[in-house]
């Protein structure tokens, strides 16, 4: 158990749609981080929040925005859901306490597989 | 741009065979980490090592070991005497660091992953 949740485990929803993903940190890491794995794309980078700000993006779709929260869990918001939005969406976080320059180990939760119909 | 390639798509062997999965890399920092992750059947990804590139050590923990190779851009994976459970998509990520402000930013590059079948 990485100490990371994420909730709901699974989704199925319909095309046009909008979910939210949540996601809650391990104790104590600032950074949350957005992956999406899909058959096609591999896993790839989405979005990262550090205390509450938006520190980096990757091929985030417009239709796709995210947000930390002041008691740093984050939610990842997906709307106009099309069928190729099915994937598997994984949290990590991890401490950034690292100095700078550096990389900590992101730990992953267990991922929310979306279904699209 | 950086770049993880796993050439290896699928490996299979027999229980209690050593088996090497490869993973090479490309980037520009002079400074940058590696990873492997286990993802079991199950779905969840599972930290097992990270390394930065000043360390060119090799690590060993139990039956798995690393071997980095700062010349060669490799960072292959070594599992000795597989078991079953060591069934599983392994996939090699390099991270791109960079520093925002007062902390650090650091997506993971992932590769394509090395689906490792461990038969009885």
């Amino acid at each position: 158990d990485s100490g990371v949740t994420q909730t709901p485990k699974h989704l199925i929803t319909a095309t046009g749609q909008r979910v939210t993903l949540r996601c809650s940190p391990r104790s104590g890491d600032l950074s949350v981080y957005w992956y999406q794995q899909s058959l096609d794309q591999g896993l790839q980078f989405l979005i990262q929040y550090y205390n509450g700000e938006e520190r980096a993006k990757g091929n985030i779709l417009e239709r796709f925005s995210a947000q930390q929260f002041p008691d740093l869990h984050s939610e990842l918001n997906l709307s106009s859901l099309e069928l190729g939005d099915s994937a598997l969406y994984f949290c990590a976080s991890s401490a950034s306490t690292s100095l700078l320059g550096s990389t900590d180990t992101q730990y992953f939760g267990p991922g929310t597989r979306l279904t699209v119909l | 741009a950086q770049k993880v390639t796993q050439a290896q798509t699928e490996i299979s062997v027999v229980e209690k065979e050593d088996v090497t999965l490869d993973c090479v890399y490309e980037t520009r920092d002079t400074t940058y980490y590696l990873f492997w992750y286990k993802q079991p059947p199950s779905g969840e990804l599972v930290f097992l090592i990270r390394r930065n590139s000043f360390d060119e050590q090799n690590e060993i923990s139990g039956r798995y070991s690393w071997n980095f190779q700062k010349s060669t851009s490799s960072f292959n994976f070594t599992i000795t005497a597989s078991q079953v459970v060591d069934s599983a998509v392994y996939f090699c990520a390099l991270s791109e660091t960079r520093i925002h402000g007062s902390s650090n930013t650091g997506k993971l590059i992932f590769g394509q992953g090395t689906t490792l079948q461990v038969k009885p």
